[in-house]
């Protein structure tokens, strides 16, 4: 089954240090796409990233950058440089085809917190 | 910010009542997307659209039905509502179906409803 898992229900770090949020996900399908999203706690969803299962290099965008890694079938974000700010719920989501369809099938979330 | 807007912001209303939600985009986009966000479950797709008078089904579109007869606006319809639809309702937008690497989903703020 085409899934997304993020095993870190909770993640702190200190202000101004990097913080890797984990994804690891499921498909047999060659061609995918990668998101991640951030839900701060006023709801909104905001998109930070995206990696295409083809790319040759890793996306970065600004402080976020993704550490994509095919063979493990893993999708890190690394933020760098944390900032009070960053402290949100964060998703990853994949692109997939199923059963002919293409979906997009968003992982549980992490909740990420900055402390100063 | 993507010009998505979703009405209501917030519902409260009984069991059995037939609701309505509203989501309105200013850009255009052709493919629009119903999600609602769970504790413990991230987002699941109810419905999406690929174009006026053109919808489908998602992973839990029971109890909901969807209609688009314009562009710019995607109506939600839960036809009698249920205490297990309390949720909080997204609604998104793409240019590219599913979402590509520079035309990801823009979300809505959502609708918190509430189903007593």
């Amino acid at each position: 089954a085409q899934k997304i898992t993020q095993t870190q229900p909770g993640m702190f770090v200190q202000e101004k240090e990097a913080v890797t949020l984990d994804c690891t996900y499921d498909t047999s399908d060659p061609s995918y796409g990668l998101f991640w999203y951030k839900q701060p706690s006023s709801g909104e969803m905001i998109f930070l990233i995206y990696q295409g299962s083809y790319d040759q290099q890793n996306a970065t965008e600004g402080r976020y950058s993704l550490n994509f890694q095919k063979a493990r079938k893993s999708a890190n974000l690394v933020i760098s440089a944390s900032q009070l700010g960053d402290s949100a719920m964060y998703f990853c989501a994949m692109r997939v085809t199923q059963g002919g369809s293409e979906k997009l099938v968003f992982g549980k979330g992490t909740k990420l917190t900055v402390n100063p | 910010d993507a010009g998505i807007t979703q009405s209501p912001r917030h519902k409260v209303t009984e069991t059995g009542t037939p609701v309505t939600l509203r989501c309105h985009q200013t850009e255009n986009h052709r493919y629009m997307y119903w999600y609602r966000q769970d504790p413990g479950h991230g987002l699941r797709l109810i419905h999406y659209s690929y174009g006026v008078k053109d919808t489908d089904k998602g992973e839990v579109s029971d109890g909901y039905s969807v209609s688009r007869s314009k562009t710019e606006d995607f109506l939600l319809t839960l036809e009698s509502a249920t205490s297990s639809q309390t949720s909080v309702y997204f609604c998104a937008i793409s240019e590219a179906l599913w979402g590509a690497s520079n035309q990801p989903q823009h979300f809505g703020d959502g609708t918190r409803l509430s189903i007593l």
